[in-house]
């Protein structure tokens, strides 16, 4: 049992490029989210899809994009990446609707992203 | 949504037990009490969570007092492997899973 894959593990951008990061979970979850990482700070959410075929901002999208492929997978796209996108990304799932902020999360192990 | 806070950083040796305490004095009548566990180069990996008095599991054990105002994550005996960041998380069913906030956390170092 995988939990929640992403790939790539790392990666290495120049201002400017685009890239699509992926995620995607084997546990019949319904939400799905990204998250970004800074060093020394907590996650903070960029988006999420409550379910199958909806996504919706969190508190920092600007400069991304989300699609929520089929209820296993949701992808995360830096049109034009920018130095102050370089972070650790983490997807994660969650077995709920969307609702539920006490359904516990499961975590991929992240993208580590450097934009130069 | 009910806003936590923890301490920044705690240091223990290994064989003590830890705790770690949580407020959060707004909490909702239908909120729970998450904790996550995250170790280096890793995403946070669910702990424990409550709702009232005590829960307990094979890695920690969850303290909530009756006003439900705080809450003490508890490690029995912790080893080097334990180095990791804690967070404390509050939300209910109507809250919405994306708008539980992970904030700094607890940074617990276990020395030897």
């Amino acid at each position: 049992n995988a939990g929640v894959t992403q790939t790539p593990k790392f990666q290495v951008l120049k201002t400017g490029q685009s890239m699509t990061l992926q995620c995607a979970q084997d546990m019949n979850h319904n939400s799905m989210y990204w998250y970004r990482q800074d060093p020394g700070m907590g996650l903070r959410l960029i988006y999420y899809s409550a379910s199958e075929g909806t996504t919706d901002k969190g508190e920092v999208p600007n400069g991304y994009n989300v699609s929520r492929l089929n209820k296993r997978e949701f992808s995360l796209r830096l049109e034009s990446a920018a130095p102050s996108q370089t972070s650790v990304y983490f997807c994660a799932s969650s077995e709920g609707f969307g609702t539920g902020g006490n359904q516990p999360q499961h975590f991929g192990d992240g993208t580590r992203l450097s934009i130069l | 949504l009910a806003k936590t806070t923890q301490p920044i950083s705690m240091d223990s040796y290994e064989g003590q037990e830890v705790n770690i305490t949580c407020s959060h004095n707004n909490i909702a009548t239908n909120d729970y009490i998450t904790w996550y566990q995250q170790f280096p180069s890793q995403g946070p990996r669910f702990i424990i969570q409550g709702y009232k008095t005590k829960v307990t599991n094979e890695v920690a054990s969850l303290f909530i007092p009756a006003d439900r105002k705080s809450s003490t994550l508890s490690l029995p005996r912790v080893s080097l492997s334990d180095t990791a960041v804690y967070y404390c998380l509050v939300g209910g069913p109507n809250t919405g899973g994306f708008k539980t906030i992970f904030g700094a956390g607890t940074r617990l170092f276990v020395k030897a």
